[in-house]
Formats: structure tokens, sequence, C-alpha cells
């Protein structure tokens, strides 16, 4: 089991603030998935980072994937309550396996 | 409709019944997966089928049986579970093992 550690665990903001979510592990992924996960419901895949360094932007969230994929980050500008949820990193590994990290829980106060 | 459809979406059961879980999807994927999420605890692979053969057992206990028919349907067949086995369990598919998953909404399973 590849284990990917999520910080921070709880976040509540208010609207308009920005924030930045980290993914790390000591283990190296050959590709790093985000997704965001609402009550009642499975997780949704945002985004698939790939390349060591890859910067990938999808609206007001961007993903960043660590240079020796390890690690990655999200960062949401202007967060909406819309953003609302918990959010998952997980990187394939091994036989192209997926592994989850413990998850980032967010609050966006209107 | 997300392609994945899980049935039922709530389950109570007893420590000595027998139920079944269901999964389809409608995406022409290749692989198969059943995942369990618990409260406070990272989402924990536990069966992978590809091509519906099962490639990957994470060290599930045998109370937990699963089965695919075929590429399209995926079951989870539960028999004399444990209070601890209470949680979400959610099915995948994607179009081969390491790309983008696609979930269904899940399981919500109480043993009483």
């Amino acid at each position: 089991t590849q284990l990917l550690e999520q910080s921070p665990q709880f976040l509540s903001i208010q609207e308009g603030e920005n924030l930045t979510v980290y993914c790390n592990s000591s283990s190296v992924f050959s590709s790093l998935q985000w997704y965001r996960q609402e009550p009642g419901e499975g997780p949704v895949l945002l985004v698939t980072v790939v390349t060591g360094g890859e910067v990938k932007k999808l609206k007001r969230l961007t993903f960043q994937f660590g240079d020796a994929r390890k690690d990655s980050s999200l960062h949401i500008t202007a967060a909406q309550p819309g953003d609302t949820g918990l959010y998952l990193c997980a990187g394939v590994a091994g036989a192209n396996n997926l592994f989850f990290g413990t998850g980032t829980r967010l609050t966006v106060i209107p | 409709e997300t392609g994945v459809t899980q049935t039922p979406r709530h389950l109570v059961m007893g420590m000595t019944n027998k139920k079944s879980l269901k999964c389809e999807q409608h995406l022409g994927h290749n692989a198969m997966y059943w995942y369990k999420q618990s409260a406070k605890k990272p989402l924990e692979l536990m069966f992978v089928y590809n091509f519906k053969e099962q490639t990957e057992n994470n060290s599930v206990p045998s109370r937990f049986s699963p089965e695919c028919p075929n590429s399209s349907h995926l079951f989870l067949h539960l028999h004399t579970l444990q209070p601890e086995d209470s949680a979400l369990y959610l099915c995948a598919s994607s179009q081969n093992t390491g790309r983008g998953y696609t979930f269904g909404s899940g399981t919500r399973l109480t043993v009483v």
C-alpha cells in the first residue's frame, strides 16, 4: 500500500478566499489524480497529472505535480460554496492500481 | 447519470445474512473495482477486475466474495459480516487500469 498524506485534513474558509491543499508521499507515482466527493456520492475525477512539474488549470483550480512525482498540490482561487466537498488525491503505482490519499474536507462559507 | 450504477443505495443487514451489491457500467470500460470507504480512513482498494479477470485481491476477508460475469457487471457477495464492515462500498470503472476512474454513488452498508 502506498501512503498518501493530505493536509490539511479539514479546512473551513470564507467565500472568495484562496486555499491550497497538499498531497505528499515517499513513493513515486506514474501519475496522480485529484477527485472531489460530495456527501452521498462517489468521487468525481477532476484532473490527471502525469509529468513531473506539470501544472494544469481547471477554471479556478490549479493542480501541480511535484518534480519528483511524489507530491502534488491543489490551489483554489476565490473559493465558492460550490467548491465544498472532500478532495482526494490518488496516485497510480505498482500494477497500475490507484491508491487514495487521506482526504481534505473543505467547507466554503457564503 | 454517472455511467456507473450501484444498487442498492442503502443496505442494513444482520451478521448472519447473505446479501449482494451490484454494480453496472455503461461506459465500455475494461476494468472494474470495489473500494471500501470508512470514516477517517482512506479509500481502501478491495478487488480489481481487468477484462473480467480478477487481477487484485487486496487481502480482503473471505466473507467478501466478488463476481464479474462480464465487463459491464460486478457483484460483491456478502455473508457473515461484522459490524466493523459497515462502510460505504464504492464501485468504479476505467478504460484501463491506471486511468481516470468513474465511480458509482456507492452502497451505504450497515451491519447490525
